[in-house]
């Protein structure tokens, strides 16, 4: 079985300050791992990936995430914040199937609030 | 990525009633996914629907509650019948990347926002 916990439902950070978002997994098998991004009233964006190839993934937006075997985790980080990152994103992990590694299992989410 | 496109995608309905929902993709893929986003709350997978066979549940929903149609590679359904309040969530149809889908990450429609009153 796979999980995904992530810490702090919310968290805020002042326009141009560092963004950490956390997420750590759980899964019996290699993992494919995943950050989405939901803007208010649309679906999910994929963000970036983790496949087993480079452990640091970057991905749209200039986030990038790193992958952690030693620590089960996959945190998301952008350098600098901007006004438009302020939405809801979700870490999701799945078996390392290719193929049939599409059934996510999704973190409860963190809403990211961009402050002036 | 695939092109997702969910209708309808916002609905007002009243409990004892159905809606039915439709996911069309802009390619052929051999699984579609129906998850749930309830009010606050993150997504949870309701089924897997296959070409050509049923749709495989996860634990806690029933075909009854959520009959779901597959009639071809690029069309799947999902129906939420006989609703209630607690049936109030956001309806999401995803499918597999990569070509064939046979991609590792998974893409989403813009989600069938449905009330029940």
């Amino acid at each position: 079985a796979q999980s995904v916990t992530q810490l702090g439902s919310h968290v805020s950070v002042s326009e141009g300050a560092l963004v950490l978002l956390r997420c750590n997994y759980s899964s019996s098998v290699p993992p494919y791992l995943f950050w989405y991004v939901q803007y208010p009233n649309q679906g999910l964006q994929l963000l970036l990936k983790y496949t087993s190839a480079a452990t640091l993934v970057k991905g749209i937006n200039g986030f990038e995430a790193e992958f952690k075997k030693s620590e089960t985790s996959f945190h998301l980080t952008k350098p600098s914040a901007h006004m438009s990152d302020a939405a809801e994103y979700f870490c999701a992990v799945s078996e390392g199937t290719p193929g049939g590694g599409n059934k996510l299992t999704f973190g409860t989410g963190t809403q990211l609030k961009v402050e002036l | 990525s695939a092109v997702i496109s969910q209708k309808p995608s916002r609905d007002i309905c009243q409990r004892g009633t159905s809606l039915t929902i439709q996911c069309q993709v802009d390619s052929q893929v051999t699984m579609m996914f129906w998850y749930r986003q309830q009010p606050g709350q993150s997504l949870t997978l309701i089924a897997t629907a296959n070409q050509g066979s049923e749709a495989t549940y996860e634990s806690g929903f029933v075909i009854d509650k959520f009959p779901i149609s597959r009639p071809n590679l690029t069309f799947s359904t999902l129906t939420v019948s006989n609703m209630s309040p607690e049936d109030s969530s956001i309806y999401l149809c995803s499918v597999p990347g990569g070509a064939g889908g046979r991609g590792t990450e998974a893409f989403f429609g813009q989600g069938t926002r449905l009330t029940v009153v």
